[in-house]
């Protein structure tokens, strides 16, 4: 069975600039997290989908935006970046998400450096 | 107080010892509670789970749980060296449904 994917796994872009990162969980999982991790704040809930839909979102700016397709695979948009949002984003897939059935697995990761 | 707390160490283990996480939460309702392994460089990867209060063993991993006292721990028995890396304990907080991990410990098993 095939883990999470992540893609690019590694990106630089320049200040301003606007990415798109791609997820594709395990199969038959339906829910989509969104975490973003550097050294001072650990790992940073960012949003989360299910079915199409955002069921949570973190306190991000709303440069930060995602979507999920009907086939649970998910995007991320960070528009506008900054210097600060330099960063490991880790997507992590679970089967609902939700009550104690949401073990979730990470996929490895796309490293983005903003210069 | 923050939502999910731990050591942020280096916690030194000389091998072949037991190493001992330990993670403290706020939200009194919360009930699924992970345990999440990460090498440098690497995605955290799932160890353990608990819902209920009390031990939960798999292999060389033991998880404790006690709710009344918020805490969760993580036990390693027979430390290797293999078992150091960053260790990220995570919390469901019941209140929306969103998984809140704590900045983990960093645990080095001494050869």
């Amino acid at each position: 069975k095939a883990g999470v994917t992540q893609t690019p796994r590694y990106l630089i872009k320049t200040r301003g600039q606007q990415v798109t990162l791609s997820c594709s969980p395990i199969s038959g999982h339906r829910s989509v997290s969104w975490y973003q991790q550097t050294p001072g704040q650990g790992l940073q809930f960012l949003f989360e989908y299910f079915s199409e839909t955002q069921r949570n979102k973190g306190n991000f700016p709303g440069r930060f935006s995602g979507r999920q397709f009907s086939n649970s695979r998910s995007e991320m948009n960070v528009s506008t970046l900054e210097l600060g949002d330099s960063a490991l984003y880790l997507c992590a897939s679970s089967w609902d998400g939700t009550g104690l059935a949401d073990e979730q697995f990470f996929g490895p990761g796309t490293r983005l450096t903003v210069l | 107080q923050k939502e999910v707390e731990q050591n942020s160490g280096p916690l030194s283990v000389p091998e072949g010892a037991i190493a001992s996480l330990n993670c403290t939460y706020s939200d009194r309702g919360s009930q699924s509670f992970f345990w999440y392994r990460q090498y440098s460089g690497k995605s955290p990867e799932l160890i353990m789970f608990i819902y209920s209060n009390g031990d939960k063993e798999d292999g060389r991993f033991t998880a404790q749980l006690n709710k009344a006292s918020q805490y969760v721990s993580l036990l390693i028995r027979d430390s290797q060296p293999s078992d150091s890396a960053t260790y990220l304990c995570a919390v469901n907080r019941n209140r929306d449904d969103k998984i809140i991990f704590g900045k983990g410990t960093r645990l080095h098993i001494l050869p």
